[in-house]
């Protein structure tokens, strides 16, 4: 069974600050991770893709096999950065999506 | 391109009452999958489908039937409305196969069952 786990449910920043928004994954074979972030009230947006190794909107994350953890990064954190965010994880077959329970990321002033 | 398209945004219904919840995809994506919002709780896949005329369970499939007759509608039945599937329902559509495609969401449909 594949499993992702997001400990957080609330982080609180203030602007400026480096933000790290933890995941923790469970699977048996080889994981395609992502991020994907929530604006009040809007439509799930893709954020990152591990396979991709790229930076959007400052925000990095990592593959760490070792660790079985992919935390999104960001070193200065913006008021527009104020959202959710889900870890998810790709694999069991097909192109099922297993999320975790998210993250709200609040950026005070 | 519209990318995911649900209707409708917003519903209430009575407990017991059936509907169907559209999505329509114009991105000939071969995957299609249904989720669930809850706080606290995350996403949860209902049901998905890898193509016209397959559809399979997902995490929470009770209650709910979906069925895939052409590439760009995936539509979600309620068939006998509970207070506890009041919740926020995504629709999401992806490319199948490998490359390591993410989803594309739909903006939601808000549900409350009274």
């Amino acid at each position: 069974a594949q499993r992702v786990t997001q400990p957080e449910k609330l982080l609180s920043v203030f602007k400026g600050a480096p933000v790290e928004l933890k995941c923790n994954y469970s699977y048996s074979g080889s994981p395609e991770l992502f991020w994907y972030v929530q604006y009040s009230r809007q439509r799930l947006q893709l954020l990152l893709r591990h396979i991709s190794r790229e930076s959007i909107k400052g925000f990095t994350a990592d593959l760490n096999k070792g660790e079985t953890s992919f935390h999104l990064k960001k070193p200065f954190a913006q008021e527009e950065d104020s959202a959710m965010y889900y870890c998810a994880l790709k694999g069991g077959g097909g192109n099922k999506l297993t999320f975790g329970t998210g993250t709200q990321l609040k950026v005070e002033l | 391109n519209a990318g995911v398209t649900q209707t409708p945004k917003f519903q209430v219904l009575k407990t017991g009452q059936s509907m169907t919840l559209q999505c329509a995809q114009d991105m000939n994506h071969e995957y299609m999958s249904w989720y669930r919002q809850d706080p606290g709780m995350g996403l949860r896949l209902i049901h998905y489908s890898v193509g016209a005329g397959i559809t399979d369970q997902g995490e929470v499939p009770n209650g709910y039937n979906v069925s895939r007759s052409t590439t760009e509608d995936f539509p979600l039945r309620l068939l006998s409305a509970a207070p506890s599937q009041t919740s926020v329902y995504f629709c999401a559509s992806s490319y199948s196969g490998a490359g390591n495609y993410g989803y594309t969401f739909g903006s939601g449909t808000r549900l409350t069952v009274v």
